[in-house]
Formats: C-alpha cells, structure tokens, sequence
C-alpha cells in the first residue's frame, strides 16, 4: 500500500521549457512534503519543501505547489535545463505533527531528462 | 566540512552471511536514518539513531539492527542475508534539534549484492 506515489516514472522537457513533476498522497497525517533530487552514483540531495500550512514554496527555478483537498503536490521547473536530468523524489512525513522527523515515506521516483 | 560518508562503496555477500555497513553524519549532526532502496524503488526507512539509541523504526524485519557511537557515527547489520536484501543502503544525518522540518543529508550508499 503505497502512501506516497509518483504515477509517472519518466518525463522528457526541452532545455527552457517548464518541467512538472506532480506526485499523489493517502495519508492524511502527512503534513510536511519534500522533493528530492538524486544522480546516478550519488545519494539523494534536498530540493525544496513545503509545510501543510501553506500551498506554494518558491526557491529560485524551483517551486512547489500543495493541494490538500486533493492530496497532490507538484514541483515546477522553470527553466529547465540539462543538469536538471535526474531522479526526482517526492516525500512526506508527519514531522510537524507526529514528531516523525527523519522518518520520510518516498515514492518510486520520476527521472527526468531535459533534452538540449 | 565533510558530508556523510558511508564505506563500503559495493559490498558482494552470499545467502546467510551477515553484513556491517558504516557511516559517518554529516558535520555537526547528531542524529543517523537508514534507508533502503531496492530497484526502481523509492528508499525505505529502516530506523534512526539518536543519542546511541534506536528511536523510530520502519517496518523491517529483526535481522536488521543497527548501533550509533559516541561520536555519532552508525552501523547497520543484517543478519542471515537474503537474496532480497539486494539494495543500495542510505546513510542519512540530520540535527535533531532542528525541529521536525530539519532536512536529512544523504550519504552515496552502500550497494550490498546477495547471491
């Protein structure tokens, strides 16, 4: 029973277009979402978060967007370029809430290639 | 300023041997999460150290245990291995005063192949 998925396992973007990422959650304990960033040969890199109080966190290129209602999360490239090309992964955790921290449940992941 | 590190890079054992990763927190942390990531998998929480103790685990079997050290470095040990604990095994350190957003640093793994 996955509680946190990523139902698309690859996306292609051109270099300059906008990349969206979108990843799906059951539980609705869940009130911290992080996005992950992973190479091949490395361990996975911390992108961008978002509490379950707000529905929108800008980090330069990067942003992500929460729907509660609908229990989505998206992250949003813009521009893509082609050291975005990577593994993307979508977390969650009850860190506020539950005192859970270090305890994230990922999705399968997303690998995203952004093409020249 | 050293970020997590984690030895062996590859390890090769076969059924029913057992196994002891190392890692080394990030600078500064005090707190160790383990994870496993099997193919085309999502990494999967296997438990977390904080002061020399296990404070949260995941839902893996007793054949996995782990120890932190005084100066916060950590190892996992899997016992009886089987052929599906073929995975990369991830280090993460973090702060745990931080306060329940503290974002983990991952280590590069442990690629640990079972025949």
């Amino acid at each position: 029973d996955q509680q946190v998925k990523q139902n698309s396992p690859s996306l292609s973007v051109q270099e300059g277009r906008i990349s969206i990422l979108n990843c799906d959650y059951t539980n609705s304990m869940f009130d911290y979402f992080l996005w992950y960033k992973k190479y091949p040969a490395e361990g996975p890199t911390f992108l961008i978060s978002i509490s379950s109080i707000k529905d929108k966190n800008e980090d330069g290129r990067f942003t992500v967007f929460l729907n509660k209602s609908a229990k989505h999360l998206s992250l949003h490239i813009v521009p893509s370029q082609p050291g975005d090309s990577a593994v993307y992964f979508c977390a969650a955790s009850e860190g506020f809430r539950g005192g859970s921290q270090g305890n994230l449940i990922f999705g399968k992941g997303t690998k995203l290639s952004v093409k020249p | 300023d050293a970020g997590v590190t984690q030895s062996p890079t590859h390890l090769i054992k076969t059924r029913g041997q057992q196994v002891t990763l190392r890692c080394s927190p990030k600078s500064g942390h005090d707190t160790v999460s383990w994870y496993q990531q099997a193919l085309g998998q999502g990494p999967q929480f296997i438990f977390q150290y904080y002061e020399e103790e296990e404070r949260q685990r995941g839902n893996f079997p007793d054949r996995f245990s782990g120890h932190q050290f005084p100066n916060y470095s950590s190892e996992l040990n899997v016992n009886a291995l089987l052929l599906g604990d073929s995975a990369l095994y991830l280090c993460a350190s973090s702060l745990l005063t931080g306060g329940a957003g503290e974002k983990l640093f991952f280590g590069s793994g442990t690629q640990l192949s079972v025949l």
